[in-house]
């Protein structure tokens, strides 16, 4: 079982539409959650973090964490084509210390 | 505020010989962390350091080694270069390696490429 799980996609999505993306965990201890966004060729660029269960909006972006389901989401309102890039789900394990362990990525396309 | 800094961008090596990457942390973060990322894949944690020395290890081999210096830049150092060692190496940092885990903020990433 992979440690966090995310769907390769690709997602597509029209322009001005909710993009949900999903990532579930396997480590029960995992304490803080980030989503990175990463364009073709580039680093990957933080987007948000949430450490508690509910809700985090920031903007057009909000994450969402269930722990008791291992379940971890980021919606994008409104998804704009600037929006098409692939979005890694990355979980700090039982610990801490930062020693992220990220999924393969999402592949999300926004289209005209 | 100064990010996070890499060098070289991009690199070619021949498979056997050895190459260090270099990282400046981003102001104010004393701690550092590296990841390899390969084609399609997430990033894979290599090791972190914190106040010069290391402070946890992914899974791999001893022939890929670090340090970290009292600026907190760092230096990413991989002996007997294998063709799978060709990938994305992304220095990260953060403002302490606590329980709470502060954000990370990687560098633009140094592209190998193997031979």
């Amino acid at each position: 079982q992979k440690e966090v799980e995310q769907n390769s996609g690709p997602l597509s999505v029209p322009e001005g539409a909710i993009a949900s993306l999903n990532c579930t965990y396997s480590d029960r201890g995992s304490q803080s959650f980030f989503w990175y966004r990463q364009y073709s060729g580039k680093s990957p660029e933080l987007i948000m973090f949430i450490y508690s269960n509910g809700d985090k909006e920031d903007g057009r972006f909000t994450a969402q964490l269930n722990k008791a389901s291992q379940y971890v989401s980021l919606l994008i309102r409104d998804s704009q084509p600037s929006d098409s890039a692939t979005y890694l789900c990355a979980v700090n394990p039982s610990g801490g210390g930062n020693k992220l362990t990220f999924g393969t990525g999402t592949q999300l396309k926004v289209e005209l | 505020e100064t990010g996070v800094t890499q060098s070289p961008t991009h690199l070619i090596k021949t498979r056997g010989q050895q190459v260090t990457l270099r990282c400046s942390s981003q102001s104010g973060h004393n701690t550092v962390s590296w990841y390899q990322q390969a084609l399609g894949q997430g990033p894979q944690f290599i090791f972190q350091y914190y106040r010069e020395e290391e402070n946890g290890r992914g899974n791999f081999p001893p022939r890929f080694s670090g340090l970290q210096f009292p600026n907190y830049s760092s230096e990413l150092n991989v002996n007997a270069l294998e063709l799978d060692d060709s990938a994305l190496y992304l220095c990260a940092s953060s403002l302490a390696a606590g329980q709470g885990g502060s954000p990370l903020h990687f560098g633009n990433g140094t592209r190998l490429t193997v031979t």
